[in-house]
């Protein structure tokens, strides 16, 4: 079975910039691997930022942008605010199944 | 405004059985792949089942084939999940999610005795 794989932990300034990564063990992730990118802040519920590669929901703030690149889906955080801060996941569809990886605990400091 | 709302969760017995509802409002129902995510105390997000848009499909994390059931009502806007010969590793929140990328607030469920 796949393995989506994700940075344990990365640490990122405020006003600065931080890439997220989303692989898969099979492979090359492409745009049919339907990759999203969730927040989850400590005792909320998930909330979706990106969806199918770069779409962005009415709430996804400006900064957050969704992509591929280099074989992986990739989350890019431009002006990082303190209020970003939280577990980032991403989602990767593969045929009828999907899968999350393991989350990536982003550090503003 | 899509609203995603989880009902059914509680606390039962190793063994014992739960059915879980998602009822869905604010956008078409019927068109949309569901899914059921659970997490469990302090860990990640895993997925567990999800069903297309007419229910002909679908598929399931290998851990629970053969005691969950997913179901959907379009004509209710509803989503269910029967879960049966529950465990102790099946504690956990569990959230419906549907294609797009909408979340529910999620129910808890408690597996113990």
């Amino acid at each position: 079975q796949a393995v989506v794989t994700q940075e344990p932990s990365l640490t990122v300034s405020p006003g600065g910039t931080v890439t997220l990564t989303c692989g898969s063990s099979t492979g090359g992730v492409t745009s049919t691997h339907c990759p999203y990118w969730f927040q989850q802040k400590p005792g909320q519920a998930p909330r979706t930022l990106i969806y199918e590669t770069s779409n962005k929901h009415s709430w996804t703030p400006a900064r957050f942008s969704g992509s591929l690149l280099g074989g992986k889906a990739v989350l890019t955080l431009s002006g990082a605010q303190p209020e970003d801060e939280a577990d980032y996941y991403c989602l990767l569809c593969h045929g009828g199944t999907v899968m999350f990886g393991g989350g990536t605990k982003l550090t503003v400091l | 405004e899509v609203q995603l709302v989880e009902s059914g969760g509680g606390l039962v017995q190793p063994g014992g059985s739960l059915r879980l509802s998602c009822a869905a409002s604010g956008f078409s129902f019927s068109t949309y792949w569901m899914n059921w995510v659970r997490q469990a105390p302090g860990k990640g997000l895993e997925w567990v089942a999800n069903m297309n848009h007419d229910g002909s499909a679908m598929s399931y994390v290998d851990s629970v084939k053969g005691r969950f059931t997913i179901s959907r009502d379009n004509a209710k806007n509803s989503l269910s999940l029967q879960m049966s010969s529950l465990r102790a590793e099946d504690t956990a929140v569990y959230y419906c999610l549907t294609e797009k990328g909408y979340w529910g607030q999620g129910t808890l469920v408690t597996v113990s005795s």
